[in-house]
């Protein structure tokens, strides 16, 4: 079975701190995905990285970042923590093959 | 532009009744189709995909899903719903290539009645 973990379920956090989301998978993927996931407008992908040390912004990528610096490995970084970056992060993995996508159990993140 | 269209944002039915999800998608060619479950608080398990062949596929849980090329449909369906089926559900699609990308639909949520 494919296994992506993520770092925290739960996190708090001040406004303007540095807050790093940790995603790691199992399954040697070439792929993987940051997304966020907020009531009434569903998922939406933040970055995207298809090799190791490449990535791709997604729709909403303005106030975070990210880092591959090995296969299994994705992070998600937010340089400044803002109140409207409270959500559900959720991270996923695939192959540049079968498309599917497979998602960790999700980071709620909370900033205060 | 490509999209994915979940027409039923809350469906509610009763347990053991039979379900059916819609997802319309508009893409140029039949992109890869997926079905994915969200329980509360918990990240999204993909429940079954279509790439080609048989338009009837079957997936975890006992659901299933049909591909309709003339109706631009994937509907998922399950003859009878138990109270742990009670989740949010997403249509998503892929248009293949170098894209890796999903297009999410904006996701049903199924509330099961005793």
């Amino acid at each position: 079975d494919v296994k992506v973990t993520q770092s925290s379920r739960y996190l708090v956090k001040r406004t303007g701190e540095k807050v790093f989301l940790e995603c790691v998978q199992d399954m040697d993927h070439e792929n993987m995905f940051w997304y966020r996931q907020d009531p009434g407008l569903g998922l939406r992908l933040i970055y995207f990285s298809y090799d190791v040390k490449m990535k791709e912004k997604g729709d909403i990528p303005e106030g975070y970042s990210v880092s591959r610096e090995k296969k299994e490995r994705f992070s998600l970084i937010l340089e400044s923590a803002s109140t409207n970056q409270t959500s559900m992060y959720l991270c996923a993995s695939g192959t540049s093959v079968r498309y599917e996508q497979y998602f960790g159990p999700g980071t709620r993140l909370t900033v205060t | 532009a490509q999209s994915v269209t979940q027409p039923d944002i809350h469906i509610t039915v009763s347990e053991g009744a039979s379900l059916e999800l819609r997802c319309n998608y508009s893409y140029g060619a039949t992109p890869y189709l997926f079905w994915y479950v969200q329980s509360p608080g918990q990240g999204l398990q993909l429940l079954l995909k279509y790439f080609s062949g048989d338009t009837l596929v079957q997936g975890i849980k006992g659901f299933e899903a049909e591909f309709k090329r003339s109706q631009s449909s994937f509907n998922l369906r399950k003859p009878s719903v138990h109270w742990s089926d009670a989740a949010e559900y997403f249509c998503a699609a892929n248009s293949g290539g170098s894209n890796y990308k999903l297009t999410f639909g904006k996701g049903t949520l199924l509330t099961v009645n005793p």
